[in-house]
């Protein structure tokens, strides 16, 4: 079954430092996605994107957040200059299209650790 | 208020036994989704279950069916025949209005535990 791919895993940042997460999403899907969970707390949107550019975005996705779709499979998120309350587990999701019966799909998450 | 409320922090449950994970949400909006995912202590986020508010029939998936009671605004999950590998949180999430929005609401989330 196709899945949403995110690397790394894990990555561990100096605050002020800039990290890129990265997402593959499922081949078909046209719409993406980048939520965040706090430990312990609920997950939350960030942001969506469709045909390259953002269609919606939370107050949490301020300026020091970027997306981008650079070639025709990848999805990323770069948090420019990183804060401890940065960290969180970053989840990448897609979706075939925009209906209300289009589940979105999550991938495994990247746990981001700022120290 | 919140739009999502999942009030079982935790539930403990009998393999083979059923469970129900209680969620209600609020929104002024006629068309809306809800969707259940669970997320096992390895992290990730896997889809189950969607409802829609137009949809006349209770979702059903497997062992898995969605108790759809919308005068009551709740949307709670069934889980039939409870298995070990059940065990994980899960969330309750919402999509508000037909295409007005893309994001997911969700709920704090209810932890189960499947015990033999």
């Amino acid at each position: 079954e196709p899945e949403v791919t995110q690397t790394p895993s894990h990555q561990v940042t100096q605050m002020g430092q800039e990290v890129i997460l990265r997402c593959v999403p499922i081949s078909n899907h046209l719409y993406f996605y980048w939520y965040r969970q706090i430990l312990g707390q609920k997950v939350e949107f960030l942001v969506s994107f469709y045909n390259n550019e953002i269609s919606e975005k939370s107050e949490i996705f301020d300026d020091q957040f970027s997306v981008e779709r650079p070639d025709g499979s990848n999805f990323t998120l770069k948090i420019r200059s990183t804060k401890l309350e940065d960290s969180a587990m970053y989840f990448c999701a897609s979706s075939e299209g925009r209906g209300q019966g289009q589940p979105q799909h999550f991938g495994d998450g990247t746990r981001l650790s700022i120290l | 208020a919140q739009k999502i409320t999942q009030t079982q922090p935790g539930m403990f449950v009998q393999e083979k036994e059923a469970v129900t994970l209680d969620c209600t949400y609020d929104t002024s909006d006629q068309s809306y989704g809800l969707f259940w995912y669970k997320q096992p202590s390895s992290g990730e986020m896997i889809f189950l279950i969607y409802q829609g508010s137009y949809d006349e029939q209770n979702a059903t998936e497997g062992r898995y069916s969605l108790n759809f009671q919308k005068a009551r605004k709740s949307a709670n999950l069934v889980i039939s025949a409870s298995q070990l590998g059940d065990s994980a949180m899960y969330f309750c999430a919402m999509r508000e209005g037909p295409y007005n929005t893309d994001k997911l609401i969700f709920g704090t989330g209810t932890r189960l535990q499947v015990f033999p």
